[in-house]
């Protein structure tokens, strides 16, 4: 079946401007994870979506990050008044949840540039 | 605090050498996951480890989870260049009843021919 896609899969930017990112996760799958990666590093957790709730925020590094998921599926990210520390990839995961392994399908990412 | 620590942080080894990354972890977790990411890609999952003992094998790669110690292991046998890539661990916590995923530092590999 169709594994989470993510769009745009590259978008520059220029500083001060807004982005929506947009994943859609893999079908019946109720958790959604948003990431961010820079260049070289690891993970970074942002936010986490259980069904269209967002029981974990605590990953967002600022309120000009915020998050949403409608119809227990498509999420978007959007981030205001983009910084250029804000570039990096942005990375959608999502999974079943419990009783399950819990394992985490990812999507292509978006490579955010903001100049 | 959940916190996980993958140790080398890059790794350069000759083909057809054996070698083991490892991954610590600071509190209970009930799942480790093994992921693999090569340039410019995303991350595709390789293991999942579900308890204490696992051990699970996929061509020249073998993961293993010993939860007492709270250590999992990634352990390369006569390595190849197309293994050439970022090796993350990840583990599954649980914090107010909501589950949080933490990753590791990554492992950079590079087979050299």
């Amino acid at each position: 079946g169709a594994g989470v896609s993510q769009s745009p899969s590259n978008k520059v930017t220029e500083k001060g401007k807004d982005v929506e990112l947009r994943c859609d996760p893999i079908s019946g799958h109720t958790a959604l994870y948003w990431y961010r990666q820079s260049l070289g590093q690891g993970l970074e957790f942002l936010i986490y979506f259980q069904g269209n709730s967002a029981p974990d925020k605590s990953g967002l590094p600022s309120d000009r990050f915020s998050a949403e998921r409608t119809g227990g599926s498509v999420s978007t990210l959007t981030i205001q008044r983009t910084q250029q520390e804000d570039s990096a990839v942005y990375l959608c995961a999502s999974s079943l949840t419990s009783g399950t392994a819990g394992e985490q399908f990812f999507g292509p990412g978006t490579r955010l540039t903001v100049l | 605090e959940l916190k996980v620590e993958q140790n080398p942080l890059f790794l350069s080894m000759q083909e057809g050498k054996n070698y083991t990354i490892y991954c610590n972890y600071s509190t209970t977790s009930d799942r480790l996951y093994w992921y693999r990411q090569d340039p410019g890609k995303s991350l595709e999952s390789l293991f999942v480890l579900l308890s204490n003992g696992a051990v699970k094998q996929e061509g020249r790669l073998m993961a293993s989870l010993d939860t007492k110690a709270r250590l999992s292991t990634l352990h390369i046998t006569a390595a190849v260049h197309d293994l050439s890539a970022t090796y993350f661990c990840a583990v599954r916590g649980i914090t107010s009843g909501t589950y949080k995923y933490i990753f590791g530092t990554g492992t950079r590999l590079k087979v050299l021919a």
